[in-house]
């Protein structure tokens, strides 16, 4: 069965550092990889996929991931981290039945 | 564009009292639907998904139920809440299974 492992529940950051969000996945097929962000009271933002092509992908707000086959990894990544940024972040894997897999999340916060 | 909204925004309910909560979509059609529930500190979970009219699968046996009387009308029920039924619950569309899902803001449900 499919599984999404996210390390750290909560990631502190100063203001201007990289952002690095883990994520490490198990999937029986080649797998379709998210990143949504979640801020405080609201739904959820999709921030980018991987779906085929290009291992490395782009997003919004300056996020980018690295699809890893060889280390079932997808780490989010941000090169200088904005206080906007604070928010929650999932990572997602879809099964072979197309649903989502979730990742608990990790709470991002920065410091000033 | 496409659009989802949920209603209402936040609500408190009384142990043992019905449940309605409402989600549409608008823009699209034959969209796939579903319904999460999000724990404090804990992921998403799936409750509920629609491929169509009519169409819903469960994915967590409990007293919610769910039901999709127009192309893009999304509800879920409860005939009696429980105090486990309190989080934060989540309407989702997709254009298909294999595209990304794109979220309402959520219901807050506290449950008393």
């Amino acid at each position: 069965a499919q599984s999404v492992t996210q390390l750290g529940s909560h990631v502190s950051v100063s203001e201007g550092a990289l952002v690095l969000l883990r994520c490490n996945y198990s999937s029986s097929v080649p797998p379709y990889l998210f990143w949504y962000v979640q801020y405080p009271n609201q739904g959820l933002q999709l921030l980018l996929k991987y779906t085929t092509g290009a291992t490395l992908v782009k997003g919004i707000n300056g996020f980018e991931a690295e699809f890893k086959k060889s280390e079932t990894s997808f780490h989010l990544t941000k090169p200088s981290a904005h206080m906007s940024d604070a928010a929650e972040y999932f990572c997602a894997v879809s099964d072979s039945n197309y649903q989502l897999i979730w990742g608990a999340g990790t709470k991002l916060i920065i410091k000033p | 564009s496409q659009t989802i909204h949920q209603w209402p925004a936040t609500l408190v309910q009384p142990v043992g009292s019905p449940l309605s909560l409402e989600c549409t979509v608008e823009g699209t059609s034959n969209p796939n639907l579903y319904w999460y529930r999000q724990a404090a500190g804990r992921g998403l979970q799936l409750l509920f998904y629609s491929v169509g009219i009519g169409q819903i699968s469960s994915e967590v046996p409990q007293n919610l139920s769910a039901s999709r009387p127009q192309d893009r009308q999304f509800i879920l029920s409860s005939k009696k809440l429980l105090l486990s039924d309190s989080g934060f619950y989540l309407c989702a569309w997709s254009p298909d299974r294999d595209q990304p899902q794109h979220f309402g803001d959520g219901t807050r449900l506290s449950i008393l």
